[in-house]
Formats: C-alpha cells, structure tokens, sequence
C-alpha cells in the first residue's frame, strides 16, 4: 500500500462547477496534510493546509479531513479553466519532517 | 522576496562527472528538503534535513549526498551520475515542517 494514494485522473469537469479530488494516506500518526497545485513544468506550490478533521474553506477551495477514515480532500468551488492543472497531496510523517506526496490528480476545467 | 533558490535551471552532462546543484533559502527556515520527480512516479524525496548538521536520507537516496553546515544552503550532489538520475530535481524548505513547504524553481537534469 503507497503512504499517500490519489486518482491520478485526469478528472474534467466543466467550467464553474464543483471539482472534487481525494486523497487517502496510511500513517495513522500523521498531523498535518496539505494540498499544492502544479502547473506543467512549474514548482509545486502550496493552496492549502490542514490540521484538524473537518473543513477548511480558503476562497473557492475548501480542505476536508477525516483522520478516522485516513481521508483528505480538496474541493474547489466554480472552477475555472485556469484551475487546471496537478494537485497533489501531501501527509506529513507524524515522527520526522519527510512530506510524502501522493502521485497527483490532474485536474481539466473546460470552458 | 522570500524564496527558494536552485541554480542551474538546466543542466546536461555526462555519465560519471561529478556535480552538485545548489539550493538557497532566504526565510531562516530549519527545515530543508530534495525530492525528484518523474513521470509515473511523482514526487520522490531524495534527502531531508531538520537543522544544519543534520540530515537523513529520503526515499531513493542511492546515488546522492547532500550537506547543511549552514541554515540557507543545502546543496545536492551527485559524485557519478548515471542516466536513471535523469529527472526533474526540486529543493524545498519550511519553518517547521509542519506549515508546509515553500519549492524551489527546479532543475531539469539529463545525464547521457
């Protein structure tokens, strides 16, 4: 089993809906997840993070965990063709400072 | 501007012929990182380190070493590249580890 597992996709989803990408992660001892965005050939860059189960609303992009369930996930509200891109999630290891990253979900918004 | 520095942005070289891609932060961060990422196989990380003199290895550290004997600079190197260490190399940093990491540019790597 991969520590942080994600739907590679390509999921696609028409302008100004709702895009919902998941993420699950086996280390039960983990305390922080985050969400980064990677346009192609570009870094990866942080859009959100979270702690805590529940959500986290950012703007359209709101952050959802499940700690019970070993569950993250990334909703982004109204998507927009500029949202497309890879997003990637990332658990860190409860016992040392390794961000492990899931393969990434591609995301397409069409206009 | 607060940022993450790698230099060179493009690099080609040869199979055995030592190198190093150098990394800088400008935030104070302790936390410093290099991953490489492939196609098919994500984002891989190489080394890490939680404080200058300390660092640990990674997932796929085979072939790599690193140092921190100051905060900013955490260079990677690489003393005989082969091809299979062609890849897309990206040097990252946190405060914590916890409140994320800030990414460098990248460097885009071929050994032939």
């Amino acid at each position: 089993q991969k520590e942080v597992e994600q739907n590679s996709g390509p999921l696609s989803v028409p302008e100004g809906a709702i895009a919902s990408l998941n993420c699950t992660y086996s280390d039960r001892v983990s305390q922080s997840f985050f969400w980064y965005r990677q346009y192609s050939g570009k870094s990866p860059e942080l859009i959100m993070s979270i702690y805590s189960n529940g959500d986290k609303e950012d703007g359209r992009f709101t952050a959802q965990l499940n700690k019970a369930s070993q569950y993250v996930s990334l909703l982004i509200r109204d998507s927009q063709p500029s949202d497309s891109a890879t997003y990637l999630c990332a658990v860190l290891s409860g016992n040392t400072g390794k961000l492990i990253f899931g393969q990434g979900t591609t995301l397409q918004v069409k206009p | 501007e607060a940022q993450v520095t790698q230099n060179p942005r493009y690099l080609i070289t040869v199979t055995g012929k030592k190198l190093t891609v150098t990394c800088s932060q400008n935030m104070n961060h302790e936390y410093m990182s290099w991953y490489r990422q492939d196609p098919g196989l994500g984002l891989r990380q190489i080394y890490y380190s939680m404080n200058v003199e300390v660092t640990d290895k990674g997932d796929v550290p085979e072939g790599y070493k690193v140092s921190r004997k100051e905060k900013r600079n955490f260079p990677l190197i690489l003393e005989s590249p082969s091809p299979n260490q062609t890849s897309l190399y990206f040097c990252a940093s946190s405060l914590s580890g916890g409140d994320g990491y800030t990414f460098g540019s990248g460097t885009r790597l071929t050994v032939v």
